[in-house]
Parts: structure tokens; sequence; C-alpha cells
């Protein structure tokens, strides 16, 4: 099994650009879910979905979508990049539950925002 | 919401000396609490988990312990290992999301 994949690993964009992180994940886990790490400030939560269908935001949802037509892939999408979303992104899984289940965390990506 | 606050933010010990790491959460909601390990470059790998009926749990040179009514959870590794230098998040969860601490760097000197 290759767990939580999420691609690319980095990325340079522009100011204003858009672009769609992929997270994929094989285990058939229905809570998915996107973070953000900033130095000094642990994770935080974007947007998480209990299921296909189904999304609801996190502590820091502005400035990001998220959709979930399928159980396996749950993408995130900047609409207009701005330099403060500058951050390491992961993407997690995790069977049922939502915040208290073990999660399951991709390797990241990496995004700068000129 | 919740409000995770972990410390210390770095802590250096020797090679065979025990690390502790203390968080704090203010939600009497929150009924999960796990630790990850973050290794440079990777994603957060939970290393183990408490929930909230038991008070301590042990897993060879890991353990964690929680007080409910205090509101706080720690971490101890005993005999520390340079392979176990890395960054270690805290977090406190409920049905609904899991709200991490800010981090600690242990760094374990040879």
């Amino acid at each position: 099994n290759a767990g939580v994949t999420q691609t690319p690993k980095f990325q340079v964009l522009k100011t204003g650009q858009s672009m769609t992180l992929q997270c994929a994940q094989d285990m058939n886990h229905e809570y998915m879910s996107w973070y953000r790490q900033d130095p000094g400030m642990g994770l935080r939560l974007i947007h998480y979905s209990v299921g296909a269908g189904i999304t609801d935001q996190g502590e820091v949802p502005n400035g990001y979508n998220v959709s979930r037509s399928t159980t396996e892939d749950f993408p995130l999408r900047l609409l207009s990049a701005a330099p403060s979303q500058t951050s390491v992104y992961f993407c997690a899984s995790s069977f049922g539950g939502g915040g208290n289940q073990p999660q399951h965390f991709g390797d990241g990506t990496r995004l700068s925002i000129l | 919401g919740e409000n995770v606050e972990q410390h210390p933010s770095t802590l250096s010990v020797q090679e065979g000396d025990s690390a502790v790491i203390k968080c704090t959460y203010s939600d009497s909601a929150s009924n999960y609490f796990p630790w990850y390990k973050q290794e440079l470059g990777k994603g957060p790998q939970l290393i183990i988990d408490i929930r909230s009926n038991v008070g301590e749990k042990k897993d060879q040179r890991i353990a964690v312990t929680l007080n409910k009514t205090a509101k706080h959870f720690s971490l101890h590794i005993t005999e520390t290992q340079p392979e176990d230098s890395a960054v270690y998040f805290c977090a406190a969860g409920s049905a609904r999301q899991l709200t991490f601490g800010s981090g600690t760097q242990l760094t374990v000197l040879p």
C-alpha cells in the first residue's frame, strides 16, 4: 500500500496564479483533511471531509477550496495564490471518526508564492 | 475552539537521558490525545495516543500521561537515542477535528 500520496512535492507560483494540490489514499479511509504547517505554529486545519460529497471548513479555510468526488481523492485548490499561502501542506486520512482517530499523513507539498 | 499549548519549543538531552514534553488543552470535549513525530522532509507519524478514559499508556521507551481534571498531558521518552531527534507534536481531538500544538524540536546529543 502506498498510504497517502501527495503531488507535487515542491511548487513555486506567482501571486495570482491558481493551482491544485493533489492527495490520494489507498486505505479506503472515509475521513480526509488538509493542514498547513508554518514555523512555530504547528499544523492548522484548512478543510476536511467525512466522506465522498461532504466537505467542511477547518480553522483557516480562506483562500482554499476543496471537493470530494471519490473516497480516494481530496484535492486542495488555491484560486488566486497569495504570498501568505507560502507554507508546507499536508494531507491526512483516517478510518472513520474525525479528530479522534489516528491520522495517516502524506509527506507534504512545499509551496512558495512569489 | 480548542487551543493546545506545547512546551518546551526546543529540548536538548544527552543520549540515554529522559525527555519530557508537556501540553495543555482548553476544550473539555476533547477525548483523544495523540503524539506525532516528524522527521525532516517527512509528514508527521503517530507514535502513541491516549484516550480520555485512560490515565497512562506505555509503549517500550515511550509513555504518555493524561490529567483530565487539569487538562494536561505529557510525553515521556526514556533512554533517548540519536534517532529520537525530531520534531514532536501533541494534539487534542474530538469528533469534529484535531488541534495540534506548536511542536517541540528534540535533539539528542551523542
